[in-house]
């Protein structure tokens, strides 16, 4: 079973610019979560989509953070313009239901911006 | 809302000995789970270890196994007979049964194990 693909691995720009992060799920799960995980800190919840409806997007940075999941499959987190203080790994995780029903999130590799 | 706290930044045993990491959360909420998940370096988070708060017994998967004390909002994780491969960040983390369900995760536990 292939697990959560995420694009690309790494990624630099310069502060103000805007970068896209893709996420491919597990085939089959309807949620879909982005997690940003700063240097030497837990991972931190920016959005949870089930199926392609947002579940929660309370500490998604709206003004700069968009995402979107249209065909309920693949996602796309978007920043635009990006500040230094976005420099982190963004996690993308899938689940076959709510977490608190199924038990576990599976992640993917992550994908790690510097911003300059 | 629920809160996770990791209060060791840090850990470091010899292989083959056993070591306890400690985590407590904060939750209103009477139905939850608890998970232990494991980023080893450059690698992808795994799921070590779940245990459902209406269950008392305590959670074991073969090295590794949990201390929950529901009244305490303590939930240990215990790696015996440590492995060169248990070295990794390792993360407590809570998800609710009510509204969007959220897994919410500790600051981490960096755990190296040496030779």
């Amino acid at each position: 079973e292939a697990g959560v693909a995420q694009s690309p691995r790494y990624k630099i720009i310069e502060k103000r610019q805007s970068v896209a992060f893709w996420c491919n799920p597990i085939s089959g799960h309807a949620t879909l979560y982005w997690y940003q995980q700063i240097l030497g800190q837990g991972p931190k919840l920016l959005i949870q989509f089930q199926n392609n409806g947002v579940v929660d997007d309370s500490q998604l940075p709206k003004d700069r953070f968009s995402a979107e999941r249209l065909k309920g499959v693949d996602s796309t987190l978007k920043i635009q313009p990006a500040k230094l203080e976005d420099s982190a790994v963004y996690l993308c995780a899938s689940s076959s239901g709510l977490a608190g029903i199924t038990g576990e999130l599976f992640f993917g590799e992550g994908s790690r911006l510097t911003v300059l | 809302a629920q809160t996770v706290t990791q209060s060791q930044p840090e850990m470091s045993v010899q292989e083959a000995e056993t070591v306890t990491l400690s985590c407590t959360y904060d939750t209103s909420e009477n139905n939850y789970y608890l998970f232990w998940y494991k980023q080893p370096p450059s690698r992808q988070m795994i799921l070590v270890i779940r245990q459902e708060a209406y269950k008392q017994q305590n959670a074991t998967e073969n090295r590794f196994s949990v201390n929950f004390q529901k009244a305490a909002k303590s939930f240990s994780l215990k790696i015996s007979d440590s492995q060169l491969g248990d070295t990794a960040m390792y993360f407590c983390a809570f998800v609710g049964s009510q509204g969007a369900q959220k897994l919410v995760f500790g600051q981490g536990t960096r755990l190296t194990i040496n030779p």
